[in-house]
C-alpha cells in the first residue's frame, strides 16, 4: 500500500522567507500531486508531477519530483500571507485513487 | 470552481440515521471518486466508479455504499450513522480512468449528533 509522509506538519514562517515542504512516499507512484486547502474549503490542484526530475512553478511555489528517492518537494519563495493554507501531497496507487499525506499547515506571519 | 458539484453542503443528523450525499462530476468526466476527511484519519479514499462501474474500494465501511448512475452522477449512502462518521466528504472526478488529474467538489460536511 502506498504511504505518503509529509514534513513538517506545521510551519509558521515570516513573510519574505523561503521554505521547503517535503513529501516522501513508500512505493512506486506513477505521479505526484500537490493540493492546497483553505480552512473549510475544497482541495485546489496546484501541481501534477509525472516523471523523474519534473519541476513545475506557479508564482511563489515550485514543486519537484525525484522518483529514485521517492521524494517530492514544494518550495515556497518569499512567502506572503495569502499562501497561508494547508498543503497536501498525494501519490497515486495502482487503482488510480489518491493516497494523501497528513498535510502541512502553513501560517505566514508579518 | 472545479466544475464538480456536491449536495447538500451541510448535513446534520442523529446517530443511527441514514443519509445520501450527491455528486455531479465535471462535464465529460467518467470517473468519480469519494474521499472522507476527518481530523482523526486525514484524507482517505473511499470508493471509485468509472462509467457506472465500481473500480476500486478503499477504507470504506460496510455501512457505506455508493453508486454511479447512467447520467454519471454519483451518490454515497451512509447508514447506521455513528458519531465518528462526522467528517467532510469530498467527491472528485477525472476525465479518464488513468489519465488526468482529479478535480474536487466543494464537499459535504456531515455532523452526526
Amino acid at each position: 500500500e502506498l504511504k505518503v509522509e509529509q514534513n513538517p506538519l506545521f510551519l509558521s514562517m515570516q513573510e519574505g522567507k523561503n521554505y521547503t515542504i517535503y513529501c516522501n512516499y513508500s512505493t512506486t507512484s506513477d505521479r505526484l500531486y500537490w493540493y492546497r486547502q483553505d480552512p473549510g474549503k475544497s482541495l485546489e490542484s496546484l501541481f501534477v508531477l509525472l516523471s523523474n526530475g519534473a519541476v513545475k512553478q506557479e508564482g511563489r511555489l515550485m514543486a519537484s519530483l525525484d522518483t529514485k528517492a521517492r521524494l517530492s518537494t514544494l518550495h515556497i519563495t518569499a512567502a506572503v500571507h495569502d499562501l497561508s493554507a494547508t498543503y497536501f501531497c498525494a501519490g497515486r496507487d495502482s487503482g488510480y485513487a489518491l493516497n494523501f499525506g497528513k498535510g502541512t499547515s502553513l501560517l505566514v506571519t508579518p | 470552481d472545479s466544475g464538480v458539484t456536491q449536495t447538500p453542503k451541510h448535513l446534520i443528523t442523529a446517530t443511527g440515521q441514514r443519509v445520501t450525499l450527491r455528486c455531479s462530476p465535471r462535464s465529460g468526466d467518467l470517473s468519480v471518486y469519494w474521499y472522507q476527511q476527518s481530523l482523526d484519519q486525514g484524507l482517505q479514499f473511499l470508493i471509485q466508479y468509472y462509467n457506472g462501474e465500481e473500480r476500486a474500494k478503499g477504507n470504506i465501511l460496510e455501512r457505506f455504499s455508493a453508486q454511479q448512475f447512467p447520467d454519471l452522477h454519483s451518490e454515497l449512502n451512509l447508514s447506521s450513522l455513528e458519531l465518528g462518521d462526522s467528517a467532510l466528504y469530498f467527491c472528485a472526478s477525472s476525465e479518464q480512468l488513468a489519465q488526468g488529474e482529479q478535480f474536487f467538489g466543494p464537499g459535504t460536511r456531515l455532523t452526526v449528533l
